[in-house]
């Protein structure tokens, strides 16, 4: 069974509309992240909640938000996309920040029409 | 800042190969290594964790070995298979946030 769950598994959105990707997880892991990936690159970590604590990468661009609701769910926000936000936007938990056994949903593919 | 470096970037094997995919980074201040797969299109499984105090560790057909001090990493793939088709990615963990940084992956491709 799936313990990271990403929702929508495709997203297609138009340049400058505001776009909602889903993540929940079954582990009651205290963290989780969000990973930007594009096409043959590295994951490259955009921010992280530990806990209700949000942890912003230095170089995560203010387009880009986060929501942590409760433990089970984590929103990413993009407020306004651009062409280059197209990327494979990844998901992860674990159970500590030092537990580096993160463990990854299936992604979200998303397209900027 | 840490960087981490796979190579190759790309490989073609005949099915029963054995292989070894590289990984190096470079700063030596981690907390642990881990190899991934992830298949097209699909998110990362972890295959194998080495922490910084091991030099090895192994999960069926896997090997994955640990050099903190060189700064490398290396996966060997036993008797490879055409379900080994995938891109293999390494991450170090360091730093006060105990971060992952991933490489860039090896793409591997096993023919029948």
């Amino acid at each position: 069974d799936a313990m990271v769950i990403q929702n929508p598994r495709y997203q297609v959105t138009q340049f400058g509309k505001p776009v909602t990707l889903s993540c929940s997880q079954t582990l009651n892991h205290n963290v989780m992240y969000w990973y930007q990936q594009k096409s043959s690159q590295a994951p490259k970590l955009l921010f992280h909640y530990y806990d209700k604590d949000f942890n912003n990468e230095a170089d995560t661009p203010d387009n880009f938000q986060s929501r942590r609701p409760n433990t089970s769910f984590c929103f990413l926000d993009i407020r306004s996309p651009g062409l280059g936000d197209a990327a494979m936007y990844l998901c992860a938990t674990s159970r500590d920040p030092g537990d580096n056994i993160q463990y990854f949903g299936a992604g979200t593919r998303l397209s900027v029409l | 800042k840490q960087e981490v470096t796979q190579i190759p970037a790309a490989l073609s094997v005949p099915e029963g190969e054995n292989l070894v995919l590289n990984c190096s980074f470079t700063d030596s201040a981690i907390y642990n290594l881990q190899w991934f797969r992830q298949d097209p299109g699909k998110g990362l499984t972890s295959l194998l964790l080495i922490q910084s105090s091991q030099r090895e560790q192994t999960s069926g057909r896997l090997n994955a070995s640990l050099d903190k001090s060189s700064g490398r990493s290396t996966l060997y793939i036993a008797a490879s298979q055409p379900g080994d088709s995938a891109t293999y990615l390494c991450a170090v963990s360091g730093g006060s946030n105990y971060k992952l940084t991933f490489g860039k992956g090896t793409l591997l491709t096993v023919n029948p």
